[in-house]
């Protein structure tokens, strides 16, 4: 089984839906994060939470939510969905006390949601 | 913005031969890392070089830091047609999440 499992891994829909997408990680890791990937332009962060209480946004959280839900699941949302948010959005994980602390700190990435908006 | 920029965007090599890609970055970093993608995947943690190393090595990559050029470059030798991905760096300032870079897709012809 994956250690950090997202669904669905494909999802078309359209304009002006509600879209739920999920994550969630047996790796026992306390931070979580979401990242979007367009062609060209690689990973760029959406939002990311430290623990279960501490949600922050990214570079481009506009139009997305999220919600921490446990330490283990972390799903976000488009309330609204519109064709530019057509992406590769991944899940990833990381440890803050991974051994060697802060400085040593590595994600760990689902295998990633296709979602399309038409 | 992104924070690393790599270079270049595209490779085309022959299998045997060694791969360079260089990675660039605007700020001061805690940390540089380089991660792989097979098309369509999830990426894979390959390699981290803290601000303070100037070379790493693990098997056949080896990772170069430059703090003062703000830069890093990652060589793959003796490379396989299985080395076919995209590669990516990423910044670690310290401040929140790593930032990536826009990646290099790597083309091995067997």
């Amino acid at each position: 089984d994956a250690d950090v499992t997202q669904t669905p891994r494909n999802r078309i829909t359209k304009t002006g839906k509600r879209i739920m997408l999920e994550c969630s990680q047996t790796k026992g890791h306390d931070r979580m994060y979401w990242y979007r990937q367009d062609p060209g332009l690689g990973l760029r962060l959406i939002y990311y939470s430290f623990d279960v209480k501490d949600i922050n946004k990214g570079e481009i959280s506009d139009g997305y939510s999220v919600s921490r839900q446990a330490q283990a699941k972390f799903s976000l949302s488009l309330e609204s969905a519109i064709p530019n948010q057509t992406a590769l959005y991944f899940c990833a994980t990381s440890d803050s006390a991974a051994r060697g602390g802060a400085s040593n700190e590595k994600l760990f990435f689902g295998s990633g949601t296709q979602l399309s908006v038409l | 913005s992104q924070q690393g920029e790599e270079d270049p965007q595209a490779l085309s090599i022959q299998e045997g031969e060694n791969a360079t890609m260089n990675c660039s970055y605007k700020t001061s970093i805690n940390n540089l890392q380089w991660y792989r993608q097979n098309s369509g995947r999830g990426l894979v943690h390959l390699i981290l070089i803290r601000s303070n190393e100037r070379e790493k090595h693990s098997g056949r990559l080896r990772v170069t830091l430059d703090t003062s050029k703000k830069s890093s470059s990652l060589l793959i030798t003796a490379s396989r047609a299985a080395d076919t991905a995209s590669y990516f760096c990423a910044t670690d300032t310290g401040r929140r999440a790593l930032t990536f870079g826009s990646g290099t897709r790597l083309q091995v012809q067997p």
